[in-house]
């Protein structure tokens, strides 16, 4: 079955410092990853994805993530965090075929950023 | 916006209630995926349709369930409903069957069981 851990609940964070969030997942076979963000009383915005190819990944809002596999990480980066980047973070990892198309949510990590 | 809408934005109910939330896709998504989001148990799947029919379970209870119309819309059906039921339903789609698909998430139904 597939999981994913996101072993940090709360992050926080000052303004301008660099961010990194950590995601580990079990899955059998190749992973498809990703990661959403979702902000106080909002869905959920997808920032990245990895599906193969380049293990480093771009996303929207300055976001980057990189799969590991001999780690099984799926860690996500920001350079320079900002005011707005405060929300929840939900990594998932979903199916590479036959049945399994459902998402696994880890259980996020909630970002606090300090002015 | 993601595309994906949802109605109503929050419901409140009473126990032993039925309730159904509805879904729009976005235009040309075939698939629809409902999770359920929950302090306890945070965001599972529940079930997916593909063009009308049933691709994929999750842990559904039997009291829920779902169909997608041929307009590729979806409803989810809650009934028997208890304290424990209160959570943030999410519908999302996407484009074919899974996979490779990207899922694009509306902005939820909060549902309040009293």
């Amino acid at each position: 079955a597939q999981s994913v851990t996101q072993p940090d609940i709360h992050i926080t964070v000052s303004e301008g410092a660099s961010l990194e969030l950590r995601c580990n997942y079990s899955y059998g076979a190749t992973p498809y990853l990703f990661w959403y963000v979702q902000s106080p009383g909002q869905g959920l915005q997808l920032l990245l994805k990895y599906f193969s190819g380049d293990t480093l990944v771009q996303g929207i809002k300055g976001f980057e993530a990189e799969f590991k596999r001999s780690q099984s990480s799926f860690n996500l980066r920001k350079p320079s965090v900002h005011w707005s980047d405060a929300a929840e973070y939900f990594c998932a990892v979903g199916g590479s075929g036959g049945s399994n198309y459902k998402l696994t949510f880890g259980k996020g990590t909630l970002l606090t950023v300090n002015p | 916006d993601s595309g994906v809408t949802q109605t109503p934005k929050h419901l409140i109910t009473a126990t032993g209630q039925r309730v159904t939330l509805r879904c729009s896709p976005r235009s040309g998504d075939l698939s629809v995926y409902w999770y359920q989001q929950s302090l306890d148990q945070g965001l599972q799947f529940l079930i997916q349709y593909y063009n009308g029919e049933e691709r994929a379970k999750g842990n559904i209870l039997e009291r829920f369930s779902a169909q997608q119309f041929p307009d590729l819309h979806s409803e989810l059906n809650l009934s028997s409903l208890e304290l424990g039921d209160s959570a943030l339903y999410f519908c999302a789609s996407s484009q074919k069957r899974g996979g490779t698909d990207t899922q694009y998430f509306g902005p939820g139904t909060r549902l309040t069981v009293l």
